[in-house]
């Protein structure tokens, strides 16, 4: 099985612009979840989807949102991107009946400046 | 927020040594999981073990779960240089899906 795809895998955005990353989950795997990982913070959970609803988010600010689609391929936006969003993001998916195992990708390196 | 935190937070050893390291925790969980992580790329799933279990192997790897001191080791037997890496481990609590993950071990394995 292929694992989970992260597009693009490097990022170069300015300030104040805005970001879209992809993510395509395992086949059969149908939660999607999003960490953000920094040098000071390390890895943070953004927000997890399964079957098109958000269903936890964790604590960002609104700039940042997702959504996934039906064929469970999912989307992260950041608007009016900062500095402090440079990090290294991070989308994993996992089975309906064991959420907690997740499988990473190789993740989108976002540079902002 | 992190509830883990990893012990030491960097070791360096030679190949063919055993590699301990330990995960502290906060709250009750339901799991805990062991990740590796390469040069700032992605989490590599190492191993899951269940907060009614107390020992789990998987190959060269050997991970201790004690609920009660709410603590985690995850030995790494005959270490290669490949093995050199962050290691993460990761904790859910019972109904919830979200991983909190601790600010990790790093490990250099020199030939």
């Amino acid at each position: 099985k292929a694992g989970v795809t992260q597009t693009p895998r490097y990022l170069i955005k300015t300030r104040g612009q805005q970001v879209t990353l992809s993510c395509s989950p395992i086949s059969g795997h149908r939660s999607v979840s999003w960490y953000q990982q920094t040098p000071g913070q390390g890895l943070q959970f953004l927000f997890e989807y399964f079957s098109e609803t958000q269903r936890n988010k964790g604590n960002f600010p609104g700039r940042f949102s997702g959504r996934q689609f039906s064929n469970s391929r999912s989307e992260m936006n950041v608007s009016t991107l900062e500095l402090g969003d440079s990090a290294l993001y991070l989308c994993a998916s996992s089975l309906e009946g064991q959420p907690y195992e997740q499988y990473f990708g190789p993740g989108t390196r976002l540079t902002v400046t | 927020s992190q509830q883990g935190e990893e012990d030491p937070q960097a070791l360096s050893i030679q190949e063919g040594e055993n590699a301990t390291m330990n995960c502290s925790y906060k709250t009750s969980i339901n799991n805990l999981q062991w990740y590796r992580q390469n040069s700032g790329r992605g989490l590599v799933h190492l191993i899951l073990i269940r907060s009614n279990e107390r020992e789990k192997h998987s190959g060269r790897l050997r991970v201790t779960l004690d609920t009660s001191k709410k603590s985690s080791s995850l030995l790494i037997t005959a270490s290669r240089a490949a093995d050199t890496a962050s290691y993460f481990c990761a904790t859910d609590a019972r109904g919830y899906s979200t991983l909190t993950f601790g600010k990790g071990t790093m490990l250099l394995v020199s030939p």
